[in-house]
């Protein structure tokens, strides 16, 4: 079972629709993330939150917004999303401070734009 | 320069056998850590084991050992016994001390098929 969800498995939007993804965890981490995966690539990051706070942008498209509403949970808003932006989406959570705390992630939104 | 290389893009092992799953990387942190995930084709990246740079043994998790050859900045992925379900993309990573806010460096990948 893994330790951070994320809802929801799937997600087929038009690109006029407003959606967003959802990522718990309960493991006390401080730090989560926001990564990008196109098929039989490496995950790429997009964002990083550090104690609620937006620590991190990658010069991602404003049509993707984070939020951060407690420190369990993680949001990313949709909206005017182009078919390239068709990937999969991974959450994850870490401790915040050193280097020996890997990242868990959640199973992931596939997520297409038509 | 990529910080992470894996320079074996696909790999094949008989079921059973043992296999070595190569991984580089650079850095000039004296600090950090080097990690393995295992991503089987449903999506999910599950982490395997983790590797510490001021670490003088070996890692090991069950099945799982990483040969950690400090000068040569190698981190190769063991896998004894392999068994069907050990067939996934394996993704090596890197956390320096100085990174950005405990962010992964992941590698490109090697897809690991196991052959009954």
């Amino acid at each position: 079972d893994t330790e951070v969800t994320q809802t929801p498995k799937h997600l087929v939007m038009g690109m006029t629709n407003k959606k967003s993804l959802k990522c718990e965890q309960h493991m006390g981490h401080r730090a989560m993330y926001w990564y990008k995966q196109k098929a039989k690539k490496p995950p790429e990051l997009m964002f990083v939150y550090s104690y609620e706070k937006l620590s991190i942008n990658e010069s991602v498209p404003s049509r993707f917004s984070p939020e951060c509403p407690n420190s369990s949970l993680l949001n990313l808003h949709l909206h005017a999303l182009q078919p390239e932006d068709s990937a999969l989406y991974l959450c994850a959570s870490s401790q915040l401070g050193t280097v020996n705390s890997p990242l868990h992630f959640g199973n992931g939104t596939r997520l297409t734009v038509t | 320069a990529q910080k992470i290389t894996q320079t074996q893009p696909g790999m094949f092992v008989q079921e059973k056998e043992a296999v070595t799953l190569d991984c580089t990387y650079d850095t000039s942190d004296q600090s950090y850590g080097l990690f393995w995930y295992k991503q089987p084709s449903s999506g999910e990246m599950i982490f395997l084991i983790y590797q510490g740079s001021y670490d003088e043994q070996n890692a090991t998790e069950g099945r799982y050992s990483l040969n950690f050859q400090k000068a040569r900045k190698s981190a190769n992925l063991v896998i004894s016994a392999s068994q069907l379900g050990d067939s996934a993309m394996y993704f090596c990573a890197m956390r320096e001390y100085g990174g950005s806010q405990g962010n992964l460096i992941f590698g490109k990948g090697t897809k690991l098929s196991v052959k009954p």
